[in-house]
């Protein structure tokens, strides 16, 4: 079934470690997306990717970096995470070309730096 | 610049009656809409889009929404509510003349009460 896959759902981690949250969709999609979201508020855009070997920084700056080796793998990288990196981290796709772009989205990764 | 607002945090609305959710836009070219929901600890799942034709498109979970041009509006309706419909919902709008990223509102809370 086609999908888009976030793991963990919920990681608690000390301040200064390296985490790395994963994103795979089984969707075929070419374009991937990071948003970051508080707890009920709005998602502010972090990360973002054309296809394969192609990553651009959102529009909210962050301290992560992402890759995109292939096409359905979209992983986030925290080098040292910090209190303030704590939030709800939710990752999507869409399709490419002429279509409309509606995002589908993983159940998100609630990340809580201590 | 493209530009969502949502300009209620919350709406409430009693079980049976009908709700709205309201969004307003601001694009420089044609716009493709969206409504999202997300429900506690879940990602968005989307609803229903606008691209194109009839101004009154259909999703979801009886869902729909009406978009009018001359008021740069796309509210968001559902003729009778229901306590599950209790949510966060999102409007997005994206303008192909600035590429593929989808801008999304803050959100509006739904409260339905039985």
């Amino acid at each position: 079934e086609a999908d888009i896959y976030q793991t963990p759902r919920y990681l608690v981690i000390g301040t200064g470690k390296k985490i790395t949250l994963e994103c795979s969709q089984t969707m075929g999609h070419d374009k991937m997306y990071w948003y970051q979201q508080d707890p009920g508020m709005e998602l502010h855009l972090i990360h973002y990717s054309y296809g394969v070997n192609s990553t651009e920084k959102g529009d909210l700056s962050s301290e992560s970096t992402v890759s995109r080796i292939r096409t359905e793998h979209f992983p986030l990288t925290l080098e040292s995470a910090r209190p303030s990196h704590t939030s709800q981290y939710l990752c999507a796709s869409s399709e490419s070309g002429g279509a409309s772009g509606e995002q589908f989205f993983g159940p998100g990764t609630r990340l809580t730096v201590l | 610049a493209q530009s969502v607002a949502q300009p209620e945090d919350q709406v409430n609305v009693a079980e049976g009656n009908p709700l709205t959710v309201k969004c307003t836009y601001s694009v420089s070219g044609n716009p493709y809409l969206f409504w999202y929901v997300q429900y506690p600890n879940r990602g968005l799942q989307f609803l229903l889009k606008y691209i194109t034709g009839d101004n009154l498109v259909k999703g979801s979970y009886g869902f729909e929404a009406e978009f009018n041009k001359s008021q740069t509006s796309f509210h968001l309706k559902k003729p009778s509510a229901l306590v599950s419909d209790s949510a966060l919902y999102f409007c997005a709008v994206r303008d192909l003349t600035g590429g593929f990223k989808t801008i999304f509102g803050a959100g509006t809370r739904l409260f339905v009460k039985a």
